[in-house]
């Protein structure tokens, strides 16, 4: 996680906006990725985005990709509680062995109040 | 299918017990993955199979053993544990090159005492 730096935690209110912010160091990550973590539970990926792209929309997912600032985000519309959980953005960073692997961010919790 | 399944999802094992975690997935997938989590961080890589062959060990101590028998299985066997090996292993399954993202399992909770 030392190289994908997040913001530790963000408390919104239902039906308000979420904005998760992401910076990434490796300038040559074809894919850049959010997964969204439950208390106790595995990781689920939300969405990805490919480098060519500035944004990719999916439903109330909105990520916005800044390839000059290295910056990602991730917009969650009409947050509810359900969205209440830890959200990791992620890349494959180049290994030792010549091979690719995902690599996480610290993640940011999210806590929506009702 | 497109679940990967790990069991068990609780463990709990003395520093002398031998082990193993079990991983499964029938997604047609050629590269799976372990990584380890500790609360309130992220997940870190541990080994990483492709065509079942390890292609990537993180450092990871001995202690910690893979092992793929097949396309749809990923095993990591467990001796001499120490308590500060507790936490979250995850295991997940991809397409070889990965770009689509990876496939996480719910994890098995691991406790050494």
């Amino acid at each position: 996680g030392e190289d994908v730096e997040q913001s530790l935690f963000l408390s919104v209110r239902e039906g308000d906006s979420s904005v998760i912010n992401c910076t990434y160091t490796d300038s040559s990550s074809t894919y850049l990725y959010w997964y969204k973590q439950e208390p106790g539970a595995g990781l689920q990926l939300l969405t990805y985005i490919f480098s060519n792209m500035d944004m990719k929309q999916d439903q109330r997912l909105t990520v916005l990709l800044n390839k000059k600032d290295k910056h990602l985000s991730l917009r969650i519309a009409d947050t509810q509680t359900g969205d209440s959980a830890i959200y990791f953005c992620a890349e494959t960073l180049l290994m030792d062995t010549g091979r690719r692997a995902l690599t996480f961010g610290s993640g940011t919790r999210l806590q929506v109040q009702p | 299918d497109t679940e990967v399944t790990q069991t068990p999802k609780h463990l709990v094992m003395g520093m002398t017990n031998k082990k193993s975690l079990k991983c499964e997935q029938h997604m047609g997938h050629r590269a799976m993955y372990w990584y380890k989590q500790k609360a309130k961080k992220p997940p870190e890589l541990m080994f990483v199979y492709s065509y079942e062959k390890l292609s990537i060990n993180e450092s990871v101590p001995s202690r910690f053993s893979p092992e793929c028998p097949n396309s749809s299985l990923l095993n990591l066997h467990l001796h001499a544990l120490q308590p500060e090996d507790s936490a979250l292993y995850l295991c997940a399954s991809s397409q070889e090159t990965g770009v689509y993202g990876y496939t996480f399992g719910s994890g098995t909770r691991l406790t050494v005492v």
